[in-house]
Formats: structure tokens, C-alpha cells, sequence
């Protein structure tokens, strides 16, 4: 099964600053059939249900911000929002999808500096 | 709209066995796959399983921990998703939440049904 590990654990960002989370996987998710990276963002904010953020590790799902950017390719991963917001403290999953089992990473909590 | 609501969640003695729902509807859900998700409390999510739609053979995959124990099914008459849980754990406490499953990625969620598993 393939490992997805996030870094860092919890991070904290001033508003109107970067922020930018890794995820890794121990194998890769790009898939030579057709060149996709099967790796998604979730965003969870406290009390919710997780939020798809982003899906072929850099395409943004209708009516996601675009202060939000996903890239990488292979086993390393970038989420990145571009200027933070209040609206987006929550804490932020990596996951891999091309096969079960649909491994997500442990997380990342994003919260105000 | 997508909406998927989860129901059957509650209290339940180590041992014990409990059957969760999860209904859809603002899609055609017996084209979905279909996949549950938990999260323990204060923790981060876990993938349960998933299940194929009918056309695409309906078999249904559990992660290793479960797959022993759990079950998911479908019936696509009623919209409904089912999580039926057996030989159940006090670690199996968690917030259970269905999803629907579009190329792999999980593109819409219920609000989740609560599972404790305690003597």
C-alpha cells in the first residue's frame, strides 16, 4: 500500500502570506497511461466534512479560490495558498487514488500567526 | 445538488455489530462508486472502503484493518449505501462518513454518522 507522508504536522501563517504544505507518497502516482497524477488535496475544517480541494494533484474543483495551486508530479506534492485567509484555518489531507486502498496523509493544521 | 446523508450510528458494546446508511440523491447513484471514509476522534481521516456501481461489476474492497469485519453493499433501488460492522472495537470509534467516488477522488461527502464503541 502506498505511505503518503505530509510535512509539516501543523503550520502557522500570517494573513495575507504563503502558505505551502508537502505531501509525499513512497511510490508514484503518476500513471504512464495517461500521464496523470492520481493525487488529490482536502481541505477540513473544524466541525465539517472534508472538502475536495484539488484532484490530478493540480486541477482546482469548481468554485475552490484561486489562491489555492496544487503541483508536483511522481511522489512530491505542493499545496500552496497563495495569500491566507481567515476562512482557511482547517487542517489539509493529501491522498492518493489511483487504487484501493485510497491512502490519505496524517494531515496538516494550518492556523492565523 | 449532491446530498448524502449517513444514519445508523450510536452507541455500541465491543462485540457488538451495527449496519450504517448512507442515502443519495441530486445524482444517478447507481452509476457512483461509493467509498466510506472515518475519522477517530482527534484524528485524521481513514479510508474504510470503497465500492464499484453495478456496471462496473459492484465488488465492493476494504482496507486491510476492516476487511475482516466490515462489509459494503449497495442497493441502487433505494439510493443507499451500506457500512455493516461486525466484531466491532473500541478503536473503531470514529465519525463515519460516505462519499461518492469520481475517478478515484472522493468529490462529495455526507456529514457523517458517530460510531462508539464502549463497554
Amino acid at each position: 500500500d502506498i505511505v503518503m507522508i505530509q510535512s509539516p504536522d501543523s503550520l502557522a501563517v500570517s494573513l495575507g502570506e504563503r502558505a505551502t504544505i508537502n505531501c509525499k507518497s513512497s511510490e508514484s502516482v503518476l500513471y504512464s497511461s495517461n500521464n496523470k497524477n492520481y493525487l488529490a488535496w482536502y481541505q477540513q475544517k473544524p466541525g465539517q466534512p472534508p472538502k475536495l480541494l484539488i484532484y490530478w494533484a493540480s486541477t482546482r474543483e469548481s468554485g475552490v479560490p484561486d489562491r489555492f495551486s496544487g503541483s508536483g508530479s511522481g511522489t512530491d506534492f505542493t499545496l500552496t495558498i497563495s495569500s491566507l485567509q481567515p476562512e482557511d484555518v482547517a487542517v489539509y489531507y493529501c491522498q492518493a487514488y489511483y487504487s484501493a486502498p485510497y491512502t490519505f496523509g496524517q494531515g496538516t493544521k494550518l492556523e492565523i500567526k | 445538488e449532491v446530498r448524502l446523508v449517513e444514519s445508523g450510528g450510536g452507541l455500541v458494546k465491543p462485540g457488538g455489530s451495527l449496519r450504517l446508511s448512507c442515502a443519495g440523491s441530486g445524482f444517478i447513484f447507481n452509476d457512483a462508486w461509493m467509498s466510506w471514509v472515518r475519522q477517530a476522534p482527534g484524528k485524521g481521516l481513514e479510508w474504510v472502503g470503497r465500492i464499484k456501481s453495478s456496471a462496473d461489476g459492484g465488488t465492493a474492497d476494504c482496507a486491510a484493518p476492516m476487511k475482516d469485519r466490515f462489509i459494503i453493499s449497495r442497493d441502487d433501488s433505494k439510493d443507499t449505501l451500506y457500512l455493516e460492522m461486525n466484531s466491532l472495537k473500541t478503536e473503531d470509534t470514529a465519525v463515519y462518513y460516505c462519499a461518492t467516488v469520481s475517478a478515484g477522488r472522493l468529490a462529495h461527502w455526507g456529514r457523517g454518522t458517530v460510531v462508539t464503541v464502549s463497554s
